[in-house]
């Protein structure tokens, strides 16, 4: 079974920095992984695709790295905002289902 | 374009109820999954639909069962609800069953 994890359970960081978040998966056979940005209370917004036979994807100030072969993934956003403040969630897609870590919960301060 | 859209936003039911949750996909959209999510957890996966067929099923019991309908629509419905089935219900739709995720604000239950 595929187990998903996210270190750290969570963040506080100034405003300005860059930072990475990890996200680690136990079975390395997976199709593609997505990242996730969730405010409290709210729904989860799609942040990077990333395929099994990619590296990596850019959006904006956010890049997401894959190494499916050390079952790895990192979220790289460069000079964080406040706004950047939410939980950050990883999910792989495998055994025809996606299954997602705990999150990252991100505090930037201004 | 609309997004998913879910309803109700928040519901309360007691103990032993039945609960009917509806969602209504992404436009272009045609599989329909549904997550249970605790405070502070992940997202866990119920079950999703395609083609009106459930095609994959997480670790849920028989009380979780769903629909969906020929617009792709679907309801998740819960009988005999327990407190342990207090949490954030999110639907999520894509084009085919494995592509990009978009989800819905989701449907808050509390079971008194």
């Amino acid at each position: 079974k595929q187990e998903v994890t996210q270190i750290p359970a969570a963040l506080s960081v100034p405003e300005g920095e860059n930072l990475v978040l990890n996200c680690s998966f136990t079975d390395s056979a997976i199709y593609n992984l997505q990242w996730f940005r969730q405010d409290p209370g709210k729904g989860l917004t799609s942040l990077l695709l990333i395929q099994s036979s990619q590296r990596e994807q850019t959006s904006g100030r956010l890049n997401a790295s894959l190494d499916k072969s050390s079952g790895r993934s990192t979220l790289y956003i460069a000079a964080s905002q406040p706004g950047d403040s939410a939980t950050y969630l990883c999910a792989v897609w495998n055994f025809n289902k996606f299954y997602f870590g705990s999150g990252t919960k991100l505090n930037v301060k201004p | 374009d609309a997004g998913v859209t879910q309803s109700p936003t928040h519901l309360i039911k007691t103990r032993g109820q039945q609960v009917t949750l509806r969602c209504s996909p992404k436009s272009g959209h045609d599989t329909v999954s549904w997550y249970q999510q605790a405070l502070g957890q992940g997202p866990q996966f119920i079950f999703q639909y395609y083609e009106e067929e459930e095609r994959q099923r997480g670790n849920f019991p028989d009380r979780f069962s769903g629909h969906q309908f020929p617009n792709y629509s679907s309801e998740l419905n819960v009988n005999a609800l327990l407190l342990g089935d207090s949490a954030l219900y999110l639907c999520a739709s894509s084009s085919s069953r494995h592509e990009k995720l978009f989800f819905g604000s989701g449907t808050q239950l509390s079971v008194l």
